[in-house]
């Protein structure tokens, strides 16, 4: 069975450090990886996906993840945080034949001004 | 092009009534999934409908169950309510569901057993 593990439940960082957040899946085969942020009192949103090609992907506000095969990681990465990217971040896979996601438990990033 | 809708957006119940949420999917999508999102247990799959059939389900037990409808709107429900069923009740739809599809997901409906 598939699973996700984000090792950080929560990091606090000041506005212009550099992020990143950690994501490990367990699964040997073929896998689509999937970043998500849910802002407060709002929805789960995709920040950015990992199909197949290009093992960097840029996603949405400036964030991107590498695809790490033999680490079987999925980090994410922000040169330069803001307050607005205050949110809980979600990895998720969904490997094989597979239709269900499994997601990550989940971290949660507060950024002071 | 409208998003995921989910009703109700907030409700309360008591212990041993049920519930019914509905959800309607973005035009055009055949798939819709369903999660529950806890403190404790973060998101977890409930189940998956496709063109109104159960194509997977999570390690839930009987008392949550799901259907979906021929214009793809799915509902949800949960019966003999317990305290621990207390959560954000997510829906999410896609094209066709599986592995090369982007969930979107709706606002959730957010239930409070009493």
């Amino acid at each position: 069975a598939q699973s996700v593990s984000q090792h950080n439940h929560h990091v606090i960082l000041s506005e212009a450090a550099s992020l990143e957040l950690g994501c490990n899946y367990s699964y040997g085969g073929t896998v689509n990886l999937f970043w998500y942020v849910q802002y407060p009192g709002q929805h789960l949103q995709l920040l950015l996906k990992y199909f197949s090609g290009d093992p960097l992907v840029k996603g949405i506000k400036g964030f991107e993840a590498e695809f790490i095969k033999s680490k079987f990681s999925f980090n994410l990465r922000k040169p330069s945080v803001q307050w607005s990217d205050t949110a809980e971040y979600f990895c998720a896979v969904i490997s094989g034949s597979a239709r269900q996601l499994t997601f990550g438990s989940g971290t949660q990033l507060t950024v002071l001004p | 092009k409208a998003g995921v809708t989910q009703t109700p957006r907030y409700l309360i119940k008591t212990r041993g009534q049920q519930v019914t949420l509905s959800c309607s999917p973005i035009s055009g999508h055949r798939s819709v999934s369903w999660y529950q999102q806890t403190p404790g247990q973060g998101l977890q799959f409930l189940f998956e409908y496709f063109s109104e059939t159960q194509r997977n389900k999570g390690n839930f037990p009987g008392r949550f169950s799901g259907r979906q409808f021929s214009n793809s709107r799915s509902e949800m429900n949960v019966s003999t309510l317990e305290l621990g069923d207390s959560a954000l009740y997510l829906c999410a739809s896609s094209d066709t569901g599986g592995g090369a599809n982007v969930l979107t997901f709706g606002a959730g409906s957010r239930l409070t057993v009493l």
